[in-house]
């Protein structure tokens, strides 16, 4: 089966700008995760949807938000982007809660400049 | 809340050589046990998971952990490591707490294996 899907693989943008990052899951999962991969921060929870609904949030500024459509595809948006923001940005889906196992996609880097 | 502790951020070793990679976590809740395995340019997978039960787990490729409650630990080991294994490995925790979704990584720890 099709793992999880992540658009764009790479994106290089200006600070100051806002990109979108697009996350498929698997068939079937609800649950959706977003985690940000820096050398210096680490694995960094994001926040997680589950049927269209936040349900648990990291601890990060106001600038990164997200949503899950109603077939559980889910979005991440980050506004006035800063340097700081260059990172990996990984999604993971599951089918409901993590001890279900996470199935993560490959990742989108994001070079802010 | 949850914090999870890798000692070894790089750990070298020969082929067919036995490893150990430790993590410790910190938790005043009981938690789900995790280690994933990140080859370069890739996400995340997942190796093995302790949940309940027994606190030996194996995975399919030869790696095994062991949950420790006294001692906080999951340490994860292979008894003859090869040339393929050479990876980052992270382990992780999750409160058994209400949605029990999230994760907590620990830094990750390097295995480097050489001929």
């Amino acid at each position: 089966k099709a793992g999880v899907t992540q658009t764009p693989r790479y994106l290089i943008k200006t600070r100051g700008q806002q990109v979108t990052l697009s996350c498929s899951p698997i068939s079937g999962h609800r649950s959706v995760s977003w985690y940000q991969q820096t050398p210096g921060q680490g694995l960094q929870f994001l926040f997680e949807y589950f049927s269209e609904t936040q349900r648990n949030k990291g601890n990060f500024p106001g600038r990164f938000s997200g949503r899950q459509f109603s077939n559980s595809r889910s979005e991440m948006n980050v506004s006035t982007l800063e340097l700081g923001d260059s990172a990996l940005y990984l999604c993971a889906s599951s089918r409901d809660r993590v001890n279900y196992g996470y199935t993560f996609g490959s990742g989108t880097r994001l070079t802010v400049v | 809340a949850q914090s999870v502790t890798q000692l070894d951020s790089q750990v070298p070793v020969f082929e067919e050589a036995p490893v150990e990679l430790r993590c410790n976590y910190s938790s005043s809740v009981s938690v789900y046990l995790f280690w994933y395995v990140q080859y370069p340019n890739q996400g995340l997978q997942l190796l093995l998971k302790y949940l309940s039960g027994s606190t030996l787990v194996e995975s399919i490729n030869g790696f095994e952990a062991e949950f420790n409650k006294s001692q906080t630990s999951f340490h994860l080991r292979k008894p003859s490591v090869h040339i393929s294994d050479t990876a980052e490995y992270f382990c992780a925790v999750s409160a058994i707490t209400g949605t029990a979704s999230k994760l907590t990584f620990g830094t990750g720890t390097r295995l480097q294996v050489t001929l």
